[in-house]
This record gives C-alpha cells, structure tokens and sequence, in this order.
C-alpha cells in the first residue's frame, strides 16, 4: 500500500508570492491534517479535512487556506508569503477523524521563502 | 503558551543506557501519543495510550499515561544508535479535537 504523498518535496519562493503544495493520502483514508513544522514553534496544526469538508482549523493566518477533493486529495495554499513561513509542511491521513485515529505523515514539503 | 511540554529538549547519551523522556500538561487530554521523526521523514507513530495509568510496551520502549491523563513518559532500556531521533508526544483532548503536538526531544545515542 502506497504511503502519504506530498509534492513538491522542496520549494523556494520570494516574499510575496504564493504557493500550492498536494498531499495524497493512503488509499480509502478520507481525513487529511496539515502541520507546520519549524525549529523554533516545532509541529503546529494548520487545519484538517474530512469528506471535503474543514473540520478543524488551527490559529493561522487567513493567508492559509486548503481544500480537499472527493477522492480525499489535498491541496494547501499560502498567499502573500512571508519570510516567517518558512518551514517544513506535513501531511497526515487517517481513515476517520479523532484523535485516537493512527496518522500516517508524508516525509513533507520544505518551502523556503527568500 | 505550549500545552505539551516536553523534557528534556536535548538528550545524548551512550549506547546502552537507560533514559527516560517526558510529555507533562496541566490539562486532562483524552489520549496521547508518541511519535519518531527521523531527518527528511514524516512523524511515524508509535503508540496511542487512551487510559489513565496504562503502561504500553514496545520492544525495548515503555510508554506509560499518568493516572490523571494529563502527562506521559517514555521510557528506553539499553538505548541503540538506531533510537536516535526527535520523540514527539501529541494528544487531543477529546476525540474530535484537533491534536496539539510537544516540541519534542532530540535524542541522540552514542555508539
């Protein structure tokens, strides 16, 4: 079975800017979370899906936003990027929500803004 | 303010000791668990404990929930070059909440 899929793995922008990163989750999993991840504030939750629809959001900036399709793809998007989001963003599927559901992690995207 | 704290942050010691790292919270979260992330991976999951007072057992690895359920320890017996990496503790504290993560602890074992 395949695992959680991210693309791109790395990623460079210029302030200002936006960006889309895609997560696949493992086939038949229909909730997806993103994180945050960064040295300094380590993993922060960004906001998760189920079955299309936003079911958590974490304390972002309205400039991230994300979406996810009704085969369970995802997308995030980050407008008017700032140096300060950058950072490694991880995906997770779960067959269901909750938190005692197991999450699978993609090895992340790394978005550096210049 | 962190909801998880984890101690200690940094923690390298030679191959074959014993160590123990905490997860603590002054809120009662309905699960908690403990994940490994190695360099350029993902979290991986290790163990969810969900009552109070449980004690999991992974190989050499002993995960234990605090009777009140708002702290964790885990536990390693004869630590392995292969243990190395950042043990995080995550939890909810109810089942549809979102999950709110620890910094973690880097761990780096010796050979």
């Amino acid at each position: 079975k395949a695992g959680v899929t991210q693309t791109p793995r790395y990623l460079i922008k210029t302030r200002g800017q936006q960006v889309t990163l895609s997560c696949s989750p493992i086939s038949g999993h229909r909730s997806v979370s993103w994180y945050q991840q960064t040295p300094g504030q380590g993993l922060q939750f960004l906001f998760e899906y189920f079955s299309e629809t936003q079911r958590n959001k974490g304390n972002f900036p309205g400039r991230f936003s994300g979406r996810q399709f009704s085969n369970s793809r995802s997308e995030m998007n980050v407008s008017t990027l700032e140096l300060g989001d950058s950072a490694l963003y991880l995906c997770a599927s779960s067959l269901s929500q909750g938190v005692t559901d197991t999450q699978y992690f993609g090895p992340g995207t790394r978005l550096t803004v210049l | 303010t962190q909801l998880l704290e984890q101690s200690p942050q940094f923690l390298s010691i030679q191959e074959g000791e014993n160590l123990t790292v905490y997860c603590n919270s002054s809120s009662v979260f309905s699960s908690l668990q403990w994940y490994r992330q190695e360099p350029g991976e993902g979290p991986v999951l290790l163990v969810t404990v969900v009552t109070g007072g449980e004690v999991k057992k992974l190989k050499r690895l002993t995960f234990q929930f605090g009777d009140a359920r708002k702290d964790s320890s885990l536990h390693i017996t004869a630590a392995q070059p292969g243990d190395t990496g950042l043990y995080l503790c995550a939890g909810g504290k109810s089942r549809d909440d979102k999950i709110i993560f620890g910094k973690g602890t880097r761990l780096h074992i010796l050979p």
